[in-house]
């Protein structure tokens, strides 16, 4: 249990396009789940928080106009880098917590989504 | 936010050689979790520790969760070489704000 999917795993994209990475829940509710981004060989940067059916939490620093994040259902959230530019080139991984599987706190990660940004 | 501190940074190590590694924090702490990061994947739960002193093990890894609250350990046995990776602690704190560790890379010689 606790299975947690991204896609797409890996997208390119021109300067200036827009790009959704998809996080799904696929055994458990997720009543919340994070976004992060990391940098190679750097630890996970949080970038915002978020509970289904209300605006995230953005961390200090992450521009929420840029980076929309939408927590529709249970168990899907979204992460859209609006006109995205070469800076924006990471490692995009999502967490969701939620149920029996994180009685406790646990959070539980994707597989990651490579962005590289031309 | 608070960001764990986390030690080693790196390690190379022989295989069938021991490893430790611990993380500290400025704050008491209600959980602490191992992961662990392939390249290119997603951190995975290796060990979760929810009260101090607990002492739990997964296979060769063993963590413990520090008596003060504010560190904890992770040991693992007789290294192989898909024990490469980088592991990262994280945890919870009394205001439930979940923290990361820096991660310490693991790089195991056959």
């Amino acid at each position: 249990g606790a299975v947690v999917s991204q896609h797409p795993s890996r997208v390119i994209c021109k300067s200036g396009t827009s790009v959704k990475i998809e996080c799904r829940s696929l055994d458990f509710q997720a009543t919340t789940m994070f976004w992060y981004r990391q940098f190679p060989k750097k630890s996970l940067m949080l970038m915002a928080t978020s509970n289904e059916g209300s605006k995230a939490t953005y961390e200090q620093g992450v521009e929420k106009d840029k980076f929309l994040i939408n927590h529709a259902s249970l168990t899907l959230s979204t992460l859209t880098v609006t006109s995205a530019h070469p800076e924006d080139s990471s490692f995009y991984i999502c967490s969701a917590r939620g149920g029996r599987a994180s009685g406790r706190g646990e959070q539980f990660f994707g597989p990651g989504t490579r962005l590289t940004v031309l | 936010g608070q960001q764990l501190n986390q030690s080693p940074q790196s390690m190379f190590i022989q295989e069938g050689e021991d490893v430790s590694m611990n993380c500290t924090s400025s704050s008491i702490f209600n959980t602490w979790l191992w992961y662990k990061q392939d390249p290119g994947e997603g951190p995975v739960l290796l060990i979760a520790l929810y009260k101090a002193g607990e002492l739990t093990s997964n296979g060769r890894l063993t963590a413990q969760f520090g008596i003060t609250r504010k560190d904890s350990f992770l040991n693992i046995s007789a290294s192989i070489p898909s024990d490469v990776g980088i592991y990262f602690c994280a945890g919870r704190d009394t205001g439930n704000q979940f923290y990361f560790g820096t991660g310490t890379s693991l790089t195991v010689i056959p």
